[in-house]
């Protein structure tokens, strides 16, 4: 059964710092890795990954993918307290029945 | 807004009723997702269309079904509910039918008492 685990469950941080959160997948004929934040209600798209090793940012976020490892990390750097949210890691697969599998997210918390 | 519309916001019923969500996809996106978050499950994918016809199937109960109407709007029906189906329903919508980004719609939450 496809698996995603994310790590921590939850954090709180003061703003500034910077915080690393953790996605690990266990996918059959995986294509990609999507991560997500979810404030209030709906998920927002963040980033698609799909190579190895190529970073993608976006302002303060970045994130990266090691497929060897079948692990990905979000990055958020000099984090404000808008960053709070659940940040959701989902991995996708090939073929005709493709689909997203969701990790339970991590939540994070920036304090004053 | 990610442009993708869900109806109702809210629900509440009673156990061994049965419920209609509806979703209307994003302007040009054939494919329509639906996926359930609870507290204890985290956000679990239920059932994909795509231009009508169903793509994909994840943890969907046979109390549920779907479908995709000509005008690409997708309802989701839950029947003989119970307390366990209490949880937030997404809709979300992408263009192709392995649509990486898929666009989340502001969700139906569901209380089952």
């Amino acid at each position: 059964e496809d698996k995603v685990v994310q790590s921590p469950l939850s954090l709180v941080v003061h703003e500034g710092d910077t915080v690393t959160l953790n996605c690990s997948y266990e996918v059959t004929n995986f294509r990609s890795l999507l991560w997500y934040k979810q404030e209030k209600k709906a998920p927002t798209f963040l980033f698609m990954l799909t190579s190895s090793g190529i970073e993608k940012k976006s302002g303060r976020l970045s994130s990266i993918l090691d497929k060897k490892e079948l692990f990905s990390i979000l990055n958020i750097t000099a984090t404000q307290t808008g960053d709070s949210a659940v940040y959701l890691c989902a991995a996708r697969n090939t073929g005709t029945a493709s689909k997203l599998t969701f990790g339970t997210g991590t939540r994070l918390q920036v304090t004053l | 807004d990610s442009g993708v519309t869900q109806t109702p916001k809210h629900l509440i019923t009673a156990t061994g009723q049965r419920v209609t969500l509806r979703c209307s996809p994003r302007s040009g996106d054939l494919s329509v997702y639906w996926y359930q978050q609870s507290l204890d499950q985290g956000l679990q994918f239920l059932i994909q269309y795509y231009n009508g016809e169903e793509r994909a199937k994840g943890n969907i109960l046979e109390r549920f079904s779907a479908q995709q109407f000509p005008d690409l709007h997708s309802e989701l029906n839950l029947s003989s509910l119970e307390l366990g189906d209490s949880a937030l329903y997404f809709c979300a919508s992408s263009v192709a039918p392995q649509g990486e980004t898929q666009y989340f719609g502001p969700g139906t939450r569901l209380l089952v008492l």
